[in-house]
């Protein structure tokens, strides 16, 4: 099976700098995903890791390290909107090529 | 606009009844799943189907049954059989190439009378 983690919730303050951090245990690695969910919304795609290394799209970035079974999303320049739960998922390799969900960062940014 | 349509976006089950939540897509997508996700949880995966007329249980069948006669469509159906039903329910899709994100849909609150 796979064991994801993630930090229950995370609080920040408006312009601030935060890092969600996601930590998996699988019988081998395929890909990750980070996605953005906003209260009873639809999650919403923000990022895939399959490489280790940091991928950058605007104001987030994720990044991987397969050796130590690690990834994070880094959002800069936090606005109110980001209010959210953000989503790791794994997927790995062999067998289901479906990921399995983390039970989510719900992140609360404060004025 | 592409994208996919769940309805109703909430729904109310009497002891002992079947109810079935409608997910269709314009994405021309091959695959599409059912999540349900609960208070402090992830997303589980209920039931999942990568081609038409084929669908495979996920991690938490139990209750549920589903149908895929169209590729448009992947209708739920949560049976009396499923005890505990109130819950948010999730429907995706994607192309069904392992390293594609999943689209998903505004979801179905599903709550008991």
């Amino acid at each position: 099976g796979q064991n994801i983690d993630q930090p229950t919730e995370m609080t920040a303050t408006e312009g601030a700098i935060v890092q969600i951090n996601c930590t998996y245990q699988t019988s081998g690695f395929n890909g990750l995903f980070w996605y953005q969910q906003h209260a009873g919304e639809a999650p919403t795609f923000l990022s895939y890791n399959v490489l280790d290394g940091l991928e950058e799209k605007g104001r987030f970035s994720s990044f991987l390290s397969r050796s130590k079974g690690y990834s994070y999303l880094l959002l800069k320049e936090l606005q109110m909107k980001d209010s959210a739960s953000y989503l790791c998922a794994v997927r790995a390799s062999g067998g289901s090529y479906i990921p399995t969900f983390g039970r989510g960062t719900s992140l609360i940014v404060h004025p | 606009d592409g994208g996919i349509t769940q309805s109703p976006k909430y729904l109310f089950r009497k002891e002992g009844q079947n109810v079935t939540l409608s997910c269709e897509q314009n994405l021309n997508h091959d695959a599409m799943y059912w999540y349900r996700q609960d208070p402090g949880q992830g997303l589980r995966l209920i039931y999942y189907s990568q081609i038409v007329n084929d669908f495979q249980k996920g991690d938490i069948a139990e209750g549920y049954s589903v149908s895929r006669e169209k590729k448009e469509s992947f209708p739920l159906t949560v049976t009396s059989a499923q005890k505990n039903p109130t819950a948010f329910y999730l429907c995706a899709s994607n192309t069904g190439d392992s390293n594609q994100p999943q689209h998903f849909g505004d979801g179905t609150r599903l709550s008991i009378l």
